[in-house]
């Protein structure tokens, strides 16, 4: 299995100041078809998992453009960029291109 | 809307059987694959099972193969996942979802407790 590794676990940020999340995979996520299908889900306490960014930089829709994400092969990023109180919570990166897909472990992001 | 919400959380004991369901609105749900995923403090978001739209193909994780069944009824909106011979890891919240491995919408989630 892609073993998904995201760094770091624990993220303390100051209001308006920007935030880093790295995901790292164990196997390039370029997919046959030339696509590589790494998505971001953010989870704000006491909620469910919420898609943010598809295919490491697409936004989904109502998505601030203060997210963005990047990188290629195993090596991926989430920015925010002036990080806002409603950020507060969990990241998490996934893979869709390799079968069983699978998760970061996650990223909590608190406020300062 | 799209929404997916998710019933049948309850506290079972270990070696028990117990069948969750996943009904979708506000979208044409015989059109889409669904999963279960589901979330533990200490292994974190788990991929289970998912179905083809119309039900005629499944995937098993390896950690659920031979106890967990997915099916669906497109007549009534339902994605389910039957569980049986479960175990204290097994204990979690489970969510269902639309679109693997796209895995978007979410639902609110069913906590699914084993434990004697």
């Amino acid at each position: 299995d892609v073993v998904m590794t995201q760094s770091p676990l624990s993220l303390p940020v100051t209001l308006g100041q920007s935030a880093s999340i790295s995901c790292r995979s164990s196997q390039s996520l370029v997919s046959s078809d030339g696509i590589t299908y790494l998505h971001w889900l953010q989870q704000r306490p006491g909620h469910s998992p919420r898609r943010l960014i598809y295919k490491v930089s697409n936004r989904d829709s109502g998505v601030p453009d203060r997210f963005s994400g990047s990188g290629s092969g195993t090596d991926f990023t989430l920015k925010i960029s002036r990080v806002e109180a409603e950020d507060v919570g969990v990241y998490f990166c996934f893979q869709g291109t390799h079968w069983p897909w699978t998760f970061g472990q996650g990223t909590k992001v608190e406020i300062k | 809307e799209v929404q997916l919400l998710e019933s049948g959380g309850v506290l079972k004991q270990p070696g028990g059987s117990l069948k969750i369901s996943c009904t979708g609105s506000g979208f044409s749900f015989s059109s889409h694959a669904m999963s279960w995923v589901r979330q533990t403090p200490g292994k974190g978001l788990e991929w289970l099972s998912s179905v083809t739209d119309i039900g005629d193909d499944t995937s098993y994780a390896d950690s659920v193969k031979g106890r967990f069944t997915i099916s669906r009824d497109n007549s009534k909106n339902t994605v389910y996942l039957q569980m049986n011979s479960l175990r204290s890891e097994d204990t979690a919240v489970y969510f269902c979802t639309r679109d693997p491995p796209w895995f978007d919408p979410w639902g609110q989630g069913t906590l699914v407790t084993v434990s004697s």
